[in-house]
Formats: C-alpha cells, structure tokens, sequence
C-alpha cells in the first residue's frame, strides 16, 4: 500500500500567488516525521522543511508551512507568494519510527509558476 | 568541500561495462544511502549503510553492487546493466539514531544512460 500519496502531478501556478501541495500519509506508528523536499531541474533533492508527529504547532520556514492534519493523515506545504525560481518538483516523504531512518517518498509534483 | 557529492554527474554505458558511481559526504553523518529515480515513479530506496555496515538492501538486482568503505564515502559498482536501468542515482546521508529535523542530505545524483 502506498504510504505517502502526492494527488497533484502537476500544477500552475501565477507568480505572487499562494499555492497549496497536497499530501497524505499512512503510517500506524505514533512517532514519524513528515518532510517536504524541492527537487530542480539539476536534480539535487533540496530540504524544505519539516514536522514531527508530537508537534502540535505547523512547522514554518520563510514562505514555506506546512499544514499538518494529524487526525486527516495530511502534510500538505504551503508556498506564500510564489516566485519564478519555485518551480520545480516538491516531494512529500515520511520517516518512520525506528532506528532505520528510511525515507519513504511520494510520487512528487511538478509545479510550474507563471509570470 | 561541504555537503554530498556524487561523481559524475553523468554516464553513458553499453551494456557490457563495468563503472563505479562514487558519493562523498563532509557532514560527519553516520549513515548512507543510495536511492533510483526513474521517469514517472517514486524515489526507490536500494540500500542504507550505517556505520559502514549495510542495513538494508530492498531487492536490488545482484548487477548493483555497493561498498561502504568508510562513514565518508559511498560507491555503486555497476556491470551488465540493463536499458531499464537508466535513471538518476541520488546519494543522500543522516546522522542515524538521533531525532534529526532535516532527514537527508542529499547530493545532485548521477545521471546513468544505459545503451
């Protein structure tokens, strides 16, 4: 069963605006930890930003939050105020508990910002 | 230098080589790991070393070979590849058994053509 699940194969975006990516998880453990990845054109998997499962506040970073759902199981990031330089593809991942530390990831969405 | 870093950047091999895909980090991380990215499907994860021992290898065909020498450096040896193979290797490291907000670090990837 897939464990993170990315709705949103792509999406467009007019620059300055705000834009929601969606994500969803399935885990039974209650310690994991949701991340949010920005994977250019170059290829190199960029750290967004992050939210452990015991946090009750929504993790910001800059113009990236992230919307942590924990009854609905979903981690969607929130990008305020988009800029050409966002576009790209965003990764939605999860850790789960346990000293193994593996990343699972979704599917990704590509996410294009219009001028 | 500071990071993970792959070399090289990118390949193209017949089917009959042999080629070694390198990956370096400077992070003083613990555990490391190779991932596949290929067109259209979610990042799969081959193998995690941690403290130079592998933990985990998720039935990766036996043409992929990888070595740990040392928590530094990571390597993926390559012989009679397939067509299908052709993907973007990414390397990532963690610092493992620690509660870490930022998942991996990961490097640029090499970019392998199989021919």
């Amino acid at each position: 069963a897939q464990k993170i699940t990315q709705t949103q194969p792509g999406m467009f975006v007019q620059e300055k605006e705000a834009v929601t990516l969606d994500c969803t998880y399935d885990t039974s453990d209650q310690s994991y930890g949701l991340f949010w990845y920005k994977q250019p054109s170059s290829g190199e998997m960029i750290f967004l930003i992050y939210q452990g499962s015991y946090d009750e506040q929504n993790a910001t970073e800059g113009r990236y939050s992230l919307n942590f759902q924990k009854a609905r199981k979903s981690a969607n990031l929130v990008i305020s105020a988009s800029q050409l330089g966002d576009s790209a593809m965003y990764f939605c991942a999860m850790r789960e508990g346990g000293g193994a530390q593996k990343l699972v990831f979704g599917q990704g969405t590509r996410l294009t910002i219009n001028p | 230098e500071t990071g993970v870093t792959q070399t090289p950047r990118h390949l193209v091999m017949g089917m009959t080589n042999k080629k070694s895909l390198k990956c370096e980090q400077h992070l003083g991380h613990n555990a490391m790991y190779w991932y596949k990215q290929s067109a259209k499907k979610p990042l799969e994860l081959m193998f995690v070393y941690s403290l130079e021992e592998r933990v985990e290898n998720n039935s990766v065909p036996s043409r992929f070979s990888p070595e740990c020498p040392n928590s530094s450096h990571l390597f993926l040896h390559l012989h009679t590849l397939q067509p299908e193979d052709s993907a973007l290797y990414l390397c990532a490291s963690s610092q493992r058994w620690t509660v870490e907000d930022y998942g991996y670090t990961f490097g640029s990837g090499t970019r392998l053509t199989v021919v």
